[in-house]
């Protein structure tokens, strides 16, 4: 079973841009997170979908945003880049939910 | 609020001795998870184990076992004869569920650095 993948890997871009990145689940799961982690804050919830609708969101601004689609593949999007931004963007996937997430290598996103 | 504690940053360890990461939590609710994520330097979080509140077990498991107290809200993990693949930093987290909507998100601690040197 192929596990959680995201793409891109990695990212470079510059302040004010905005960047989307996106997460596949394993199959069958529908429930997916994000987290951003940074050597300051350490790892942070981001936002958690279920059947195409966001159910929890974290203390982010609004410049973060999400989506899920029928096939429980995930996008997150974060406008007008920040230096602050640059993180590992991780994505979790599990099968109901307080099941073991399972999460995907990340998203490296750095802001110059 | 929930939160997670572990205090110690970083740990050394020569190989084959043992030892324990510490996890201190806070939370008003009765019923809760608390996970242990290991995440090496590949960067991806790798699922240790999940252990809910009524079930106060320790758990073995390998060379790894987990010592859940509820009295002193600490979840512990001991690694038994360290090797060098068990260098990474650990997680430490805690379920909390948002409003009854059915969705739980995880605080996590700031994690354990851990080295091993053979």
């Amino acid at each position: 079973k192929a596990g959680v993948t995201q793409t891109p890997r990695y990212l470079i871009k510059t302040r004010g841009q905005q960047v989307t990145l996106s997460c596949s689940p394993i199959s069958g799961h529908r429930s997916v997170s994000w987290y951003q982690q940074t050597p300051g804050q350490g790892l942070q919830f981001l936002f958690e979908y279920f059947s195409e609708t966001q159910r929890n969101k974290g203390n982010f601004p609004g410049r973060f945003s999400g989506r899920q689609f029928s096939n429980s593949r995930s996008e997150m999007n974060v406008s007008t880049l920040e230096l602050g931004d640059s993180a590992l963007y991780l994505c979790a996937s599990s099968l109901v939910e307080l099941e073991e997430q399972f999460f995907g290598p990340g998203t490296r996103l750095t802001v110059l | 609020a929930q939160k997670v504690t572990q205090a110690q940053t970083e740990i050394s360890v020569v190989e084959k001795e043992d030892v324990t990461l510490d996890c201190v939590y806070e939370t008003r609710d009765t019923t809760y998870y608390l996970f242990w994520y290991k995440q090496p330097p590949s960067g991806e979080l790798v699922f240790l184990i999940r252990r809910n509140s009524f079930d106060e077990q320790n758990e073995i498991s390998g060379r790894y076992s987990w010592n859940f107290q509820k009295s002193t809200s600490s979840f512990n993990f001991t690694i038994t004869a360290s090797q060098v693949v068990d260098s990474a930093v650990y997680f430490c987290a805690l379920s909390e569920e948002y409003s009854g909507a059915g969705s739980y998100q995880l605080t996590f601690g700031k994690g354990t650095k851990l080295s091993v040197i053979p």
